[in-house]
């Protein structure tokens, strides 16, 4: 029943590179969003979608930038890895009535 | 100061227990409240929306008190499977949800 898929599933890259992530949703959702989650910090939105071509930043979006050019798909981008980008990233759809739904999360190792 | 904010835990608890779990939140127009489940190197995944009537689904209860801004979740006769990380999230701008950072359950046998 995966509706929104996350690729790839894990990746590891030095600093200094660029780094996309993918999300997927076949579930026509209007609203997308991506999350970074850390031990002791729990789940912040680095950035979110509401529309084709509509974005807006979170609240931890410095060195990140997203692109939405069709309804299903949300990249993020990391323009050139650092080390405190190491994280879990999920990405989350949803279609405003209630919650989200999360892909199963991209696990990134910046060496 | 943090939006939302939850006791980490862990709570260890026998099987067949009763636990519960708090979370406060900062915004006083906070519009909706849900609790999810993460199991370890999961994802995320909505447990129960929190109503302001309280609501139950089988063996989970939760419950918001407003004019404290906390919202509970009640566990009855906790199960083995019921171990994992359970996460608060609240709604006020706009379609955009803030979590809480997880409080811990252990059941054990």
């Amino acid at each position: 029943d995966a509706g929104i898929t996350q690729s790839p599933r894990h990746k590891v890259t030095e600093t200094g590179t660029p780094v996309t992530l993918r999300c997927h949703q076949t579930e026509n959702h209007r609203y997308m969003y991506w999350y970074r989650q850390d031990p002791g910090h729990g789940l912040r939105l680095i950035h979110y979608s509401y529309g084709v071509k509509d974005t807006d930043k979170g609240e931890v979006s410095d060195g990140y930038s997203v692109s939405r050019s069709k309804t299903e798909d949300f990249l993020l981008t990391l323009e050139s890895a650092t080390s405190s980008q190491t994280s879990v990233y999920f990405c989350a759809i949803s279609d405003g009535q209630g919650g989200y739904t999360f892909g199963s999360g991209t696990r990134l190792t910046v060496v | 100061r943090k939006e939302v904010e939850q006791d980490p835990g862990p709570f260890n608890v026998p099987e067949g227990a009763t636990v519960a779990f708090n979370c406060t939140y900062s915004n006083s127009a906070s519009q909706s409240f849900f609790w999810y489940r993460q199991d370890c190197r999961k994802e995320p995944k909505l447990l129960m929306s929190v109503y302001s009537s309280g609501n139950e689904d089988g063996r989970f209860t939760a419950q918001l008190n407003r004019a404290s801004q906390y919202i509970s979740l009640l566990i009855r006769d906790s199960k083995l499977s019921d171990s994992a990380t359970y996460l608060c999230v609240v709604n006020y701008n706009f379609n955009k949800f803030y979590f809480g950072s997880g409080t811990k359950l252990n059941v054990k046998p």
